[in-house]
């Protein structure tokens, strides 16, 4: 059964600092990778997402991809209070089927 | 990104009755998922509506509790039917992005209460 895995956290941090969230996918076809954050009571919002290997940055969010190691992680700079959330780590299902697999989500909390 | 929106916002059922829920885009789209997000758990996959023909159900949900229903590229619904308190959940809708494959956005989502 193809899956993602993530650290269900919480992971603290405190404002200003990096926080590192991190993503673990079996299916090797998977060829595109998603960061989604989820507020409490809200739907998931897309912030990011990675297809090739290496890093990707977009204002203080940069995702990493690693295929040979089956690995995605999200790096938010700076962090905010705003920023805490549960962050969703999801992979295209290969085969062409369209669709993606969630990862249980990370829950970040940023104290100031 | 489409503009998305699901109606009901949320819902207080009794077990056994059923509730459609409505999601709407602004533009059209070739996909359309439905998922189940229950309290403190990830997104569960129930099924993909297909324009035109009927939806392609996950395992472990069935048309007869699920059916789905596509008339057009920019509009779906869901029931949920013969409810119990277990169907208690959050139901989203979401659309692939026209120019991203794979890139999947959000509505709002219906809150479910089953009593």
């Amino acid at each position: 059964q193809k899956e993602v895995e993530q650290n269900s956290g919480p992971l603290s941090v405190p404002e200003g600092a990096i926080a590192s969230l991190n993503c673990t996918y079996s299916d090797r076809g998977s060829q595109s990778f998603f960061w989604y954050r989820q507020y409490s009571g809200k739907s998931p919002e897309l912030i990011m997402f990675i297809y090739s290997n290496g890093d990707k940055e977009d204002g203080r969010f940069t995702a990493q991809l690693n295929k040979a190691s089956q690995y995605v992680s999200l790096l938010i700079r700076d962090s905010q209070p705003s920023d805490s959330a549960t962050y969703l780590c999801a992979g295209g299902q290969s085969g062409g089927y369209n669709k993606l697999i969630f990862g249980a989500g990370t829950r970040l909390a940023v104290h100031p | 990104s489409a503009v998305i929106s699901q109606k009901p916002s949320r819902d207080i059922c009794q077990r056994g009755t059923s509730l459609t829920i409505q999601c709407q885009v602004d533009s059209q789209v070739t996909m359309m998922f439905w998922y189940r997000q229950q309290p403190g758990q990830s997104l569960t996959l129930i099924a993909t509506a297909n324009q035109g023909s009927e939806a392609t159900y996950e395992s472990g949900f069935v048309i007869d509790k699920f059916p789905i229903s596509r008339p057009n590229l920019t509009f779906s619904t869901l029931t949920v039917s013969n409810m119990s308190p277990e169907d208690s959940s959050i139901y989203l809708c979401s659309v692939e992005a026209p120019s991203l494959q794979e890139t999947q956005y959000f509505g709002p989502g219906t809150r479910l209460l089953v009593l």
